[in-house]
């Protein structure tokens, strides 16, 4: 099976860099990916990491490490607009995708 | 935006009737999800295909059956709806592994159910 952590909530001030990290459990790995939902909306795909190492995509950054089963998204330059939820995710064979609970983020002015 | 609507958005019905959600794509895509919402549990995947009639469960199956008699549909069925099946729930497709990475989920906007 697979399995994924996250911190529930995280709060931060606008402005300010702030990571949300995920450590998981998979039976063989492809992957961590990172989608963003925003309260009554739908989730949206925002970085894949295949391999070690950062990913970087505008304000945000995403990094993982295939050794110690961890991976992080960083999001620099907060603006107000970034409070949402923030889910990692690893596929399975066949494409399984298991997310894990979401990270909440507030920012705060 | 990938072409992806659920039906209905929103539905109320009582506990032991009969529920068919749909997800309908217009990307050729090889794989579609369903996904539930509900709060503390993050997304939790229900069933998922990997093809035209073939599919598999997922973590919280119990309930829910699915079929896929075409590549552009993926039908979600309750068949004796509960209290507990009160939920949001997503759709998703995916191209699959695609040159060496992972094509990204994209999801349907969602169907409300409540179950009284």
């Amino acid at each position: 099976g697979q399995s994924l952590e996250q911190p529930s909530e995280v709060t931060a001030v606008e402005g300010a860099i702030v990571q949300i990290n995920c450590t998981y459990q998979t039976s063989g790995f492809y992957g961590l990916s990172w989608y963003q939902q925003h309260d009554g909306g739908a989730p949206t795909f925002l970085s894949y990491n295949g391999l070690d190492g950062l990913e970087e995509t505008g304000r945000f950054s995403s990094f993982l490490s295939r050794s110690d089963s961890y991976g992080y998204l960083l999001l620099q330059e907060l603006q107000m607009k970034d409070s949402a939820s923030y889910f990692c995710a690893v596929p399975g064979g066949y494409q399984k995708v298991t997310f894990g609970t979401g990270t909440k983020l507030q920012v705060i002015p | 935006d990938a072409g992806i609507t659920q039906s209905p958005r929103h539905k109320v019905t009582e506990t032991g009737t009969p529920v068919t959600l749909r997800c309908h794509q217009t990307e050729n895509h090889r794989y579609m999800y369903w996904y539930r919402q509900d709060p503390g549990h993050g997304l939790r995947l229900i069933h998922y295909s990997y093809g035209v009639k073939d599919t598999d469960k997922g973590e919280v199956s119990d309930g829910y059956s699915v079929s896929r008699s075409k590549t552009e549909d993926f039908l979600l069925t309750l068949e004796s709806a509960t209290s507990s099946q009160t939920s949001v729930y997503f759709c998703a497709i995916s191209g699959g592994h695609l040159g060496g990475s992972n094509s990204p989920l994209h999801f349907g906007n969602g169907t409300r159910l409540t179950v009284t």
